[in-house]
């Protein structure tokens, strides 16, 4: 399996436009994360989803950030309008069935720079 | 609410030298611990979890250990090498079945 893919991997933008974050979860997995690290918070968890269904978006900083799950083989984390303090780090997550919080598997990361 | 710290933040050692990294956090009622390895432009590795029930796991040169009581664990690197550069981050499950509360990790230099 090619792991948990996240693409763009680097992405530049301008303040106020929209962008737009892909993550494709291992296939068979049902658990899907996205997380968000900064240096001055750290690594925080943003949403995440349960068979496709969101279950906790309380991590999502504002209304500009939402999340889609479509299928179970692709999400999007989408911010718009974008802002520079958005600059981070963006990683998507999966788990497989049948196991706890612990067995999550990373994607590379999307790093976002909002001028 | 579970609050995990990472102490130090950045940590330089020379090449061969034993290294304790530390992690503690605010609730002791967790399920497991687990400790990641981060290299830069990459994801999250996992390297060891512990569960709450033990005390302590070994893989090769690594050896993490678990305390509840005192809400703290350690991350031992024995003969450290070069290659072993990177930034080590804790976690443990902040609840009943989603996210993992991460530390801020520790960033470690090993110089040859």
């Amino acid at each position: 399996d090619a792991g948990v893919i996240q693409s763009p991997r680097h992405e530049v933008t301008e303040m106020g436009q929209e962008v737009t974050l892909r993550c494709k979860p291992i296939s068979g997995h049902d658990y899907l994360f996205w997380y968000r690290q900064t240096m001055m918070r750290g690594l925080e968890l943003l949403i995440y989803f349960n068979n496709n269904v969101p279950i906790d978006d309380s991590g999502m900083p504002e209304d500009r950030f939402s999340a889609k799950m479509p299928n179970a083989s692709f999400s999007t984390l989408k911010i718009q309008p974008s802002e520079p303090r958005d600059s981070a780090v963006y990683f998507c997550a999966s788990r497989p069935p049948g196991t706890t919080t612990d067995t999550q598997y990373f994607g590379p990361g999307t790093r976002l720079t909002v001028l | 609410k579970q609050e995990v710290t990472q102490i130090p933040a950045a940590l330089s050692v020379p090449e061969g030298e034993n290294l304790v990294l530390n992690c503690s956090f605010t609730d002791s009622a967790i399920y497991n611990l687990q400790w990641f390895r981060q290299d830069p432009g990459k994801g999250l590795t996992s390297l060891l979890l512990i569960q709450s029930s033990q005390r302590e796991q070994t893989s090769g040169r690594l050896n993490a250990s678990l305390d509840k009581s005192s809400g703290r664990s350690t991350l031992y690197i024995a003969a450290s090498q070069p290659g072993d550069s990177a930034t080590y981050l804790c976690a443990t499950p902040g609840g009943s079945q989603g996210n993992l509360i991460f530390g801020k990790g520790t960033k470690l230099s090993v110089k040859p």
